[in-house]
């Protein structure tokens, strides 16, 4: 099973639509979870760390599922400017903070 | 403000020959990661610093490869006789030692192996 795994994708969606990501992780001692977003030829940038309670910044609303090694990504009302890949990432236990990255999930939001 | 530099930004060397690409990362960041993205591929860790110390690189692909970080900030990734398959984005990020670490991204060297 790989580390982390993610919707292969990609996604083409019409603006306004509703969109979700999903992943899971094989490391069950890991600590930390987040999402980031890929621009084409760009570096990777945060989006949004993902809590136990579920955590929710405007359009986007992210979940974790800690008994199930799963993970989400949810998106509201979709605009142009969405269109990236997405990336799941999972940070080790312990004294271990190497991050994993899934493969990533291409979004290609259309007018 | 100051973020994670990396450089160059472009590289092209020959097949055969040593290169060395440079991480700066955010001040204070004590955690350093090395990542390639080759095309359309995804992220994949080649070693992980904590301080000057490397407590995994378990991703590095060969012994031509290795990295060093001294003074607890800059970053040196070499890879040694160059082949062609090295060809990708190397990527360096940082972040803060902690539960929630999140980690920022250079913006990349290039490495082309022709």
């Amino acid at each position: 099973r790989k580390e982390v795994e993610q919707d292969p994708g990609p996604f083409n969606v019409p603006e306004g639509a509703t969109v979700a990501f999903n992943c899971t992780y094989s490391n069950s001692a890991s600590q930390s979870f987040f999402w980031y977003r890929q621009d084409c030829r760009k570096e990777p940038k945060l989006l949004m760390s993902v809590y136990s309670s579920g955590n929710e910044d405007g359009r986007f609303t992210a979940q974790l599922n800690r008994a199930s090694q799963y993970i989400s990504l949810l998106i509201r009302d979709s605009k142009l400017s969405d269109s990236a890949t997405y990336l799941c990432v999972v940070g080790g236990g312990g004294s271990n903070y190497k991050l994993t990255f899934g493969k990533g999930t291409l979004l290609t939001v259309n007018p | 403000g100051a973020g994670v530099s990396q450089s160059p930004s472009n590289k092209v060397t020959e097949k055969g020959k040593d290169v060395e690409l440079r991480c700066d990362p955010i001040s204070g960041h004590t955690a350093l990661y090395w990542y390639r993205q080759s095309l359309g591929q995804g992220l994949e860790f080649l070693i992980y610093f904590q301080g000057n110390s490397a407590p995994d690189k378990s991703g590095l692909p060969s012994d031509r490869f290795s990295a060093e970080r001294t003074g607890g900030s800059v970053s040196t990734l070499t890879i040694q006789r160059t082949q062609q398959e090295d060809s990708a984005v190397y990527l360096c990020a940082s972040s803060l030692v902690g539960r929630e670490t999140e980690a920022f991204f250079g913006q990349g060297t290039r490495l082309t192996v022709v």
